[in-house]
């Protein structure tokens, strides 16, 4: 089947810090890989999408890559501020059907200042 | 841009008791979603729609009946909400099928006591 697994259930940094956060999948075909970021009281909203023609995406200064040999989507960032405390879901689309995006369980990532 | 309206923000219900969310959408997208956010497992999908009048199922759908009788909203029901029942409830829209991006509402916090 589907799946997206985040090992990472909470991320802490200090501001300027490196940030990296684990996500691999595990799917047939050629999927289709987001990062969508939640802010407290706030619904998830778009970071970034990545399909296999562009292997790649950025947004803000986060970036992901898509490597179909490790089956791995990580989300870096050079230098997180406070103000990237959120909660980070990785989540697959494995076909064009509307009910097939997978979601991770989700990082939370705390930024101290 | 457009905005996505939930209501009510939170919910307070009895065991037994048939609750109702509502979600409006300005966007004019065709598709409509209804996830469940728990506490470390992720978003699942309970019923989405994809033009009105449409309901499709979900992996969560038992336990809800959901309905779709205009393009711009979509309502939730908990036919018969469970005692010590915490979830939030997140509707989300997008234009198309599962690679398109979807936007989310802020969501809505059930309580049961």
């Amino acid at each position: 089947g589907n799946s997206v697994t985040q090992m990472q259930g909470q991320v802490t940094l200090s501001e300027e810090e490196f940030l990296f956060i684990n996500c691999t999948y595990s799917t047939t075909g050629y999927p289709t890989l987001f990062w969508y970021v939640q802010y407290p009281g706030e619904g998830p909203q778009l970071l970034l999408k990545v399909t296999t023609a562009n292997n790649k995406g950025s947004s803000r200064g986060f970036e992901a890559t898509y490597d179909k040999g490790t089956t791995s989507f990580h989300l870096q960032k050079a230098s997180v501020q406070e103000s990237d405390s959120a909660v980070y879901y990785c989540v697959l689309a494995h076909d064009s059907g509307y009910n097939k995006l997978t979601f991770g369980k989700g990082t939370v990532l705390l930024v101290s200042p | 841009g457009g905005i996505i309206t939930q209501t009510p923000k939170f919910l307070i219900g009895q065991e037994g008791q048939k609750l109702t969310l509502k979600c409006q959408q300005n966007f004019n997208h065709d598709t409509m979603y209804w996830y469940r956010q728990d506490s470390g497992k992720g978003l699942r999908l309970i019923y989405y729609s994809i033009t009105e009048n449409d309901l499709q199922k979900g992996d969560l759908s038992e336990g809800y009946d959901a309905s779709r009788e205009k393009k711009s909203s979509f309502s939730l029901t908990v036919t018969s909400a469970q005692k010590n029942e915490m979830a939030v409830f997140l509707c989300a829209s997008s234009m198309g099928g599962g690679a398109e991006t979807l936007y989310f509402g802020s969501g809505t916090r059930l309580t049961v006591l």
